[in-house]
């Protein structure tokens, strides 16, 4: 158990909706990170907030959107779900300080399924 | 970030020592290795980092070559547990992002 939670498990919706993915950190980190793993694309990096501010952008989509809340939490949004969007997400959190090493821990990921 | 280059899949008798390579030839002097492994749709996990001196964990040690290019990942005595994909990521100890590759898929077999 790395201390990072995510819900929900498991989401299935249609085309065209939207959805919100949680995250909650390890206690004491302060960087959330959201990566993408689709099965022809391996694990891609969506997006880092530090702190409540965003700090580094991926790959994200113009339709994905996030944010990290005072208490640390983090949600990513995906709105206009295409098919393609259906993959497993992960949040990752670590402590966030520079200069020195910073690992990233993961949790157990959203399921995403969009028919 | 450097680029990493692992075998696509190896296998692995249980009990006995796995040993995982991998080659990192332009790896830069503030980068550091990782690795993590995804055992089938988990969430990755983080397994050990190492600049230049060899570690060791309660998961595994690392063995990084003296001119740094390239690395090895043991684990000492493998369990059908360990059954997962490895991924050897170089990266500055602070980069935002950790870029998986393919990686490298291990079965441990009994």
């Amino acid at each position: 158990d790395s201390g990072v939670t995510q819900t929900p498990k498991h989401l299935i919706t249609a085309t065209g909706q939207r959805v919100t993915l949680r995250c909650s950190p390890r206690s004491g980190d302060l960087s959330v990170y959201w990566y993408q793993q689709s099965l022809d694309q391996g694990l891609q990096f969506l997006i880092q907030y530090y702190n409540g501010e965003e700090r580094a952008k991926g790959n994200i989509l113009e339709r994905f959107s996030a944010q990290q809340f005072p208490d640390l939490h983090s949600e990513l949004n995906l709105s206009s779900l295409e098919l393609g969007d259906s993959a497993l997400y992960f949040c990752a959190s670590s402590v966030g300080h520079s200069g020195s090493t910073d690992t990233q821990y993961f949790g157990p990921g959203t399921r995403l399924t969009v028919l | 970030d450097a680029k990493t280059t692992q075998p696509t899949s190896m296998d692995c008798a249980e009990g006995r020592a796995a040993n995982l390579p991998c080659n990192h030839s332009t790896i830069s002097g503030n980068e550091y290795v990782y690795w993590y492994r995804q055992i089938h749709s988990q969430g990755p996990q983080y397994i050990i980092h190492g600049l230049k001196n060899n570690e060791t964990n309660e998961m595994a040690s690392l063995i990084i070559t003296e001119d740094r290019k390239s690395s090895t990942l043991i684990l000492p005595h493998a369990t059908l547990r360990d059954t997962a994909v490895y991924y050897c990521i170089v990266r500055v100890g602070n980069d935002y992002k950790l870029s998986f590759g393919a990686g490298t898929t291990v079965t441990v077999r009994a």
